[in-house]
């Protein structure tokens, strides 16, 4: 059973048009994680909240933002995407902030820009 | 600088062959290093989570060292199935003075032919 979820799979946008991409989780864990991978490249962290205090990575751009209305669910809001956002995004989650947690990543969401 | 290289960055083996993959990391200081199993378009899969103190760490075919003294890592699979077939991607911890710090390696991608 799926235990972070994220929706859509496949994403498509415009050039400039806001797309919100999201996640859920049925761990109950504190924290979750939002991660962008372009084709070939490793995973780079833009972001995490550990319960509701929201901690954004010093080179990601203000262009993303993120909300999380609860324990649950995590949004990945991409103000105005450009081409160079197509990506794949992953949300991932760990129980706390302790070094040795594991993290639990979802399927991910496939965003491609027109 | 912190950084995680893996090599090879490709590889090939024939269905039922051993193959071992390698991590070199300069990350400090350390927390711990993980290694992930990620199929084409799914999320990374935890394989193993190994602290300073341990040095190997198995999880059914999959088998990890650790040399903390040299800095290096590597994952060891045994009687590889076509279902191995994935990147395989090494992730050091570093727990900074504002959080845990992951850094990536850009992964091995493993093709096992049958």
């Amino acid at each position: 059973d799926a235990m972070v979820i994220q929706n859509p799979r496949y994403q498509v946008t415009q050039f400039g048009k806001p797309v919100t991409l999201s996640c859920s989780q049925t761990l109950n864990h504190n924290v979750m994680y939002w991660y962008q991978q372009k084709s070939s490249q490793a995973p780079k962290l833009l972001f995490h909240y550990y319960d509701k205090d929201f901690n954004n990575e010093a080179d990601t751009p203000d262009n993303f933002q993120s909300r999380r209305p609860n324990t649950s669910f995590c949004f990945l809001d991409i103000r105005s995407p450009g081409l160079g956002d197509a990506a794949m995004y992953l949300c991932a989650t760990s129980r706390d902030r302790g070094e040795n947690q594991p993290q639990h990543f979802g399927d991910g969401t496939r965003l491609s820009i027109l | 600088k912190n950084q995680v290289e893996q090599s090879p960055q490709s590889l090939i083996i024939l269905e039922g062959k051993n193959c071992t993959l390698q991590c070199n990391y300069t990350v400090s200081p350390f927390s711990n290093l993980r290694w992930y199993k990620q199929d084409t378009g799914r999320g990374p899969v935890s394989l193993t989570i190994m602290t300073f103190s341990e040095n190997t760490k198995s999880n059914g075919r999959y088998t990890a060292t650790l040399d903390a003294d040299t800095k290096q890592s590597s994952l060891h699979i045994t009687a590889s199935q076509l279902s191995d077939s994935a990147s395989y991607i090494c992730v050091v911890t570093n727990k900074g003075a504002t959080g845990n710090q992951f850094y990536f390696g850009t992964g091995t991608s493993l093709t096992v032919i049958p």
